[in-house]
């Protein structure tokens, strides 16, 4: 599975966009781009995954750039309760096999009142 | 509500004392696996199981077992605990997709904090 490589930390106001990037200069093309989210010390809560085409969801949306490098993803509103460790986590679909997800040290995101 | 449930949440136990981490998944889900988290080392898978009686080893299976016997029960087993495995614990569970659907969404538990003295 692709590296990637994501800022140790990020600050935003509260109500205000969150941008987290991510680059993945090594991705293959079978290889998905995944965003997951902890929240101190909680399990890992899914977020939002895509392949090529930009994604949104009702928590967020996933810029993908059309090299497929890097990837934004994007909590359009942010709240205090978004203030978690955000991973960006490429990897390719496994069909039938060991479905395991490699976190790296992610992107700490803490929301300003 | 779709949940992976985890028991007990936290334990502190002694060195050569075993016990058992339960989960159990309400999704039907066939893939079910189990992580550690320690400060600066990430998440790192121990064990999965790819559907029942079906379990395989991760990155760091050394000194936990497993067992699938039901679908949605997933124990983990320390039978002789040692302080290096104090540790927050996730149980995890994925439906598995057939090819060309793309999603390896894992569902997390929310985590067993374990302390051994």
């Amino acid at each position: 599975d692709a590296k990637t490589t994501q800022p140790p930390s990020m600050d935003c106001a509260e109500g205000r966009a969150a941008n987290l990037p991510c680059n993945h200069s090594t991705i293959s093309g079978n290889e998905y781009v995944y965003w997951y989210r902890q929240i101190h010390s909680q399990g890992p809560q899914y977020i939002i995954h895509g392949l090529k085409n930009n994604e949104t969801n009702e928590m967020a949306s996933l810029i993908i750039t059309e090299d497929r490098k890097s990837s934004t993803l994007i909590l359009p509103h942010a709240t205090l309760r978004d203030t978690a460790v955000y991973y960006c986590i490429v990897r390719a679909q496994s069909n039938f096999g060991n479905e395991k997800l490699t976190f790296g040290t992610g992107t700490r995101l803490t929301i300003i009142p | 509500e779709a949940q992976v449930t985890q028991n007990p949440r936290y334990l502190i136990t002694v060195t050569g004392k075993k016990l058992t981490v339960t989960c159990s998944q309400n999704m039907n889900h066939e893939y079910m696996s189990w992580y550690r988290q320690d400060p600066g080392l990430g998440l790192r898978q121990i064990y999965y199981s790819m559907n029942v009686e079906v379990t395989d080893k991760g990155d760091v299976p050394e000194g936990y077992k497993v067992s699938r016997k039901e679908k949605r029960n997933f124990p983990l087993i320390l039978e002789s605990p040692s302080p290096n495995q104090t540790s927050l614990y996730f149980c995890a569970s994925s439906s598995r997709q057939g090819f060309g659907s793309g999603a390896n969404v894992l569902t997390f538990g929310a985590g067993s904090r374990l302390t051994v003295l």
